[in-house]
């Protein structure tokens, strides 16, 4: 079983709509949660950091931690087409070790 | 910006011959560099890790004598693809964790497309 489980996708969604990217984890010691935005060709941009349980807020993004369930997801309000990306799911137990997600390709239609 | 800067974007070299590619920290020092290998429409693969001033750590199956890594400040890593061949061509992010903000994430660069001909 892998630490991380994503669903790679692809997802489509038309411009404005409410996106939910999701991973789930098996080991419950990881403390550090993370998602990364790829563009096509590009190195992953980090786009939220959550510790712990709880939600973190920044702009359209959401960021949301279950540990009880082991699970993680970011939500991407009124999407965008320049959205359009591989999204990664990213999980740490003490900071040293990071274990990703396979990514979510998404792609927001105009 | 970027707080990672990785050199070059993009190298078209010829089989046989070594190839650098150099990952800098820009705002922060950097306790600690990974170095990653994707595959198109793949996640990303762990090759290495390294601290600095200390020998790398390789992951299982890559050859740390052809993918040699030098973390020799608390800014800069360099991964020198030796005796490049075809199959060598890729894309290859590095990625840094250190003292900044959210300390327990990585910052990645912006990755270096190798082309071996």
């Amino acid at each position: 079983q892998k630490e991380v489980e994503q669903d790679p996708g692809p997802l489509s969604v038309p411009e404005g709509a409410i996106v939910s990217l999701n991973c789930t984890y098996s080991n419950s010691a990881f403390q550090y949660f993370m998602w990364y935005r790829q563009y096509s060709r590009k190195g992953p941009e980090l786009l939220m950091y959550t510790y712990s349980s709880g939600n973190k807020e920044d702009g359209r993004f959401t960021a949301q931690v279950d540990k009880s369930s082991k699970y993680i997801s970011l939500f991407i309000r009124d999407s965008q087409p320049s959205d359009s990306a591989t999204y990664l799911c990213a999980m740490s137990f003490t900071g040293n070790q990071f274990y990703f997600g396979t990514g979510t390709s998404l792609t927001v239609i105009p | 910006g970027a707080v990672v800067s990785q050199h070059p974007s993009w190298v078209i070299c010829k089989s046989g011959t070594s190839v650098k590619i150099e990952c800098r920290s820009l705002d922060f020092q950097a306790t600690t560099m990974f170095w990653y290998r994707q595959f198109p429409k793949q996640s990303l693969m762990l090759m290495a890790t390294s601290n600095e001033g200390s020998k790398a750590t390789y992951e299982q199956g890559v050859e740390k004598d052809k993918f040699l890594i030098n973390h020799a400040s608390l800014t800069l890593s360099t991964l020198t693809v030796t005796s490049a061949h075809p199959e060598d061509s890729s894309f290859y992010i590095c990625s840094a964790r250190g003292q900044r903000r959210e300390e327990n994430t990585i910052y990645f660069g912006e990755g270096s497309w190798l082309t071996v001909v």
